[in-house]
């Protein structure tokens, strides 16, 4: 079965400092990955993905997640937060050519002027 | 791509009623999924909708509670019935394009049970 671990349920930081959402992911099967984020009372919308291509994936907002199989991890990086980042974001696998989605428990992202 | 269209894009219900929610999507394909994201959580999977057989439900989840059709490859409905307030969530129905590997979510129904 495949489950998702984020560490952290909510990461402040400072606008202009690097933003780290950390992702770890159990998987039997060679997995996608995924990053969504969900603004307030907004949809889910897709920032980047993981499909056995590069491992170092880069997304939009200037958002990139570097897939390290020997680490199981997926971790979420931006070299300068904005006051617009904050939102809450969604790790998340599936197996590869299913579709169906496990989803972490999600990161709060405070920004702080 | 997909372009997929939830109905309704919120709603407040009564308690003990049922509710359909429409997912249509612009293209034909095969794998159509139902959602839930209860206030403040993550989402879980409720069932996958299969084309022209009985859909999948992933445990938790019940064909008489949550009881979906799906009459062809672009349509799908989820409907929830004998609401209670625990149902209030966000609905979002995904797809997976048959050509490519991107996932799809509509944009979601709001509903919530009074």
């Amino acid at each position: 079965a495949q489950s998702v671990t984020q560490l952290g349920s909510h990461v402040s930081v400072s606008e202009g400092a690097l933003v780290l959402l950390r992702c770890n992911y159990s998987s039997s099967v060679p997995p996608y990955l995924f990053w969504y984020v969900q603004y307030p009372n907004q949809g889910l919308q897709l920032l980047l993905k993981y499909t056995s291509a590069a491992t170092l994936v880069k997304g939009i907002n200037g958002f990139e997640a570097e897939f390290k199989k020997s680490e199981t991890s997926f971790h979420l990086t931006k070299p300068s937060a904005h006051m617009s980042d904050a939102a809450e974001y969604f790790c998340a696998v599936s197996d590869v050519g299913h579709g169906a989605l496990v989803f972490g428990k999600g990161t709060r992202l405070s920004v702080i002027a | 791509s997909a372009v997929i269209s939830q109905k309704p894009s919120r709603d407040i219900c009564q308690r003990g009623t049922s509710l359909t929610i429409q997912c249509q999507v612009d293209s034909q394909v095969t794998m159509m999924f139902w959602y839930r994201q209860q206030p403040g959580q993550s989402l879980t999977l409720i069932a996958t909708a299969n084309q022209g057989s009985e859909a999948t439900y992933e445990s938790g989840f019940v064909i008489d509670k949550f009881p979906i059709s799906r009459p062809n490859l672009t349509f799908s409905t989820l409907t929830v019935s004998n609401m209670s307030p625990e149902d209030s969530s966000i609905y979002l129905c995904s797809v997976v394009p048959d050509t490519g590997n991107t996932i799809y979510f509509g944009e979601g129904s709001w509903l919530t049970v009074v």
